[in-house]
């Protein structure tokens, strides 16, 4: 059975500063990862998606890495600013069976002024 | 502008009161699915569907039903809700393919209260 942790399960960091996510998964054979957004209360925001043969995408200030052998994803955040606090959802699709998406808890972030 | 669309948004309801929670994706995609957020349980899967007259149960499908008549709607119906049914409800879509799988489009939640 497909689990997803992610560690720390919260991180304060003044501004300005770059930090690290991180998402491990018991089984390599997933399809992709995604990595979403969720402000308190709200919806999903798909930041990232890595296929499964690939090493990392880049958006903006984001970066993922996947490492799928080792089942490891890390999440970085060049610059944090206040506005990027929320919590960060960790996601990889299962293969197989009913194709879902299996998350972590998250990772609740705070970036103080 | 390509989007999940859920309706109601929040709803304060009462126990055994049928309700039914819509869910509709505008980019033709095959893939439809719900989840359920709760605190400390994060999201699990409900039901799924891959495509029309096809639907099959998730990790937590009990006290649920679900339908996919057209391609693009996929609603969530609670015959008889109970309190534990409070919960953060996501609808979300994809397309499937051989291969290379598409991200996962997320509707914006449905908050149900069940009294």
């Amino acid at each position: 059975k497909q689990e997803v942790t992610q560690i720390p399960a919260a991180l304060s960091v003044p501004e300005g500063e770059n930090l690290v996510l991180n998402c491990s998964f018991t089984d390599s054979a997933i399809y992709n990862l995604q990595w979403f957004r969720q402000d308190p209360g709200k919806g999903l925001t798909s930041l990232l998606l890595i296929q499964s043969s690939q090493r990392e995408q880049t958006s903006g200030r984001l970066n993922a890495s996947l490492d799928k052998s080792s089942g490891r994803s890390t999440l970085y955040i060049a610059a944090s600013q206040p506005g990027d606090s929320a919590t960060y959802l960790c996601a990889v699709r299962a293969q197989g069976g009913s194709e879902k998406l299996v998350f972590g808890k998250g990772t609740k972030l705070t970036v103080n002024p | 502008e390509a989007q999940v669309t859920q309706n109601p948004r929040y709803l304060i309801t009462v126990t055994g009161k049928k309700l039914t929670v819509t869910c509709s994706q505008n980019m033709n995609h095959e893939y439809m699915s719900w989840y359920r957020q709760d605190p400390g349980l994060g999201l699990r899967q409900i039901y799924y569907s891959m495509n029309v007259e096809v639907t099959d149960k998730g990790d937590v499908p009990e006290g649920y039903k679900v339908s996919r008549k057209e391609k693009r709607n996929f609603p969530l119906i609670l015959e008889s809700p109970s309190p534990n049914q409070t919960s953060l409800y996501f609808c979300a879509s994809s397309y499937l393919g051989t291969g290379m799988y598409d991200e996962q489009f997320f509707g914006p939640g449905t908050r149900l209260t069940v009294l």
